[in-house]
């Protein structure tokens, strides 16, 4: 079975310092990687997806994420954390299942503080 | 675009009341989705849909029921509240073969007491 793991809870960050939020997959076949960010009291919001092709993806907000197979890795980073970025962060994963169709395995979460 | 959106944001229920969370999207996605988060777990399936009048179960469906009548509306039913399902409930929707994204209403956040 497809899964995701995120193996830290908590990541703080001085502002104005780079920061990498950690993920970790295991899939069979070709993976399909999101990652999603949360702010209280609010729904997931997407962030980018790597699909195929450059290893290196950039999103929303300034975030990018690097797609490294032999490490199954699929890491977020920024090059300049700002306090507004302080939120939790999910990765997350496309499974295949019956019939053709598709759901997604979500990470635990990781709570980003970046630190005025 | 009003994207989801759920009602209510908040609901207390006492044990073994019943209730219908809602669920709306107006960008005519074909897939939708019902997770639940609990502090520290992420999100757990509890049913999708992949087109109006097509369901089935996710990860933890128990003391649930759905139903897709429309495109654009995908309800959550739990009849029999029990305290286990205090949770903060999210609806989410995407458009094709699982390499788009999902996009998410703002949640209810329900209390079982």
């Amino acid at each position: 079975a497809q899964s995701v793991a995120q193996p830290e809870d908590q990541v703080n960050v001085a502002e104005g310092n780079p920061l990498t939020v950690k993920c970790t997959y295991s899939v069979s076949g070709n993976p399909y990687l999101f990652w999603y960010v949360q702010y209280p009291n609010r729904g997931l919001q997407f962030l980018l997806k790597y699909i195929t092709g450059d290893n290196l993806v950039k999103g929303s907000y300034g975030f990018e994420a690097e797609f490294n197979k032999s490490q199954t890795s699929f890491h977020l980073k920024k090059p300049s954390a700002l306090v507004s970025d302080s939120a939790l962060y999910f990765c997350a994963v496309r499974d295949r299942i019956a019939g053709g169709t598709y759901k997604y395995i979500f990470g635990t979460g990781t709570r980003l503080k970046v630190l005025a | 675009n009003a994207g989801v959106t759920q009602t209510p944001k908040f609901r207390i229920l006492k044990i073994g009341q019943s209730m219908t969370l809602q669920c709306t999207q107006d960008m005519n996605h074909n897939y939708m989705y019902w997770y639940r988060q609990d502090p520290g777990m992420g999100l757990k399936l509890i049913y999708y849909s992949v087109g109006a009048g097509i369901t089935d179960k996710g990860e933890v469906p128990n003391g649930y029921n759905v139903s897709r009548s429309t495109t654009e509306d995908f309800p959550l039913r739990l009849e029999l509240a029990a305290p286990s399902q205090t949770s903060v409930y999210f609806c989410a929707s995407s458009f094709g073969q699982g390499n788009q994204p999902q996009h998410f209403g703002d949640g209810t956040r329900l209390s079982i007491l």
